[in-house]
């Protein structure tokens, strides 16, 4: 089993561009999440989803879109990409509820 | 809404010594999940431990174990016999039971270096 996989790992994008960061898993999990990692804050929730066809919104939800057309893939789409984007991305996914999610690698996004 | 407070940003330690991470969070849930992960220079988020609110018995994982207090909203982490593989930053995590798309609620996190 790969686990969960996250492409690209780092990406710089100029302000009011858009791209798709990739996530996808093989353990066959209905949950995955969008989590996004800043200095001094933790993860912060940006999406999730219970199955495929199922999505909703997290914490910190503007400026991103998702949707889950398979069991396996979850992509995080920025629309126009803002400075205040510069993160680093987590996907992760899990089995059931309370169960331990697994952490894909990250992404790093600078926005300039 | 619920939240998770680590209050050292960070802490050093000895190897071979004990030290003890705290977190406090706040909620009105009696059934709830509570996490701890690691995350080395890797930036690979790794489980360390998971207790569930209903267990009075404390998680246990080798050398690493926690102080569940659930009338203080309490959930520290102790480590064992600190190893240099230990130095990394600890998150503490907090989930709802039944909270729909398993949400997880992150602490600020505390960074730990283990000094030889």
């Amino acid at each position: 089993n790969a686990g969960v996989t996250q492409t690209p790992k780092f990406q710089v994008l100029k302000t009011g561009q858009s791209m798709t960061l990739q996530c996808a898993q093989d353990m066959n999990h209905e949950y995955m999440s969008w989590y996004r990692q800043d200095p001094g804050m933790g993860l912060r929730l940006i999406h999730y989803s219970v199955g495929a066809g199922i999505t909703d919104q997290g914490e910190v939800p503007n400026g991103y879109n998702v949707s889950r057309s398979t069991t396996e893939d979850f992509p995080l789409r920025l629309l126009s990409a803002a400075p205040s984007q510069t993160s680093v991305y987590f996907c992760a996914s899990s089995y059931d509820e309370g169960n331990e999610q697994y952490f894909g690698p990250g992404t790093r996004l600078t926005v300039t | 809404a619920q939240t998770v407070t680590q209050s050292q940003p960070e802490m050093s330690v000895q190897e071979a010594e004990t030290v003890t991470l705290s977190c406090t969070y706040d909620t009105s849930e009696n059934n709830y999940y509570l996490f701890w992960y690691k995350q080395p220079p890797s930036r690979q988020m790794i489980l360390v431990i998971r207790q569930e609110a209903y267990k009075q018995q404390n998680a246990t994982e080798n050398r690493f174990s926690v102080n569940f207090q659930k009338a203080a909203k309490s959930f520290s982490l102790k480590i064992s016999d600190s190893q240099l593989g230990d130095t990394a930053m600890y998150f503490c995590a907090f989930m709802k039971h039944g909270e729909y798309g398993n949400k997880l609620v992150f602490g600020a996190g505390t960074i730990l270096r283990v000094k030889s």
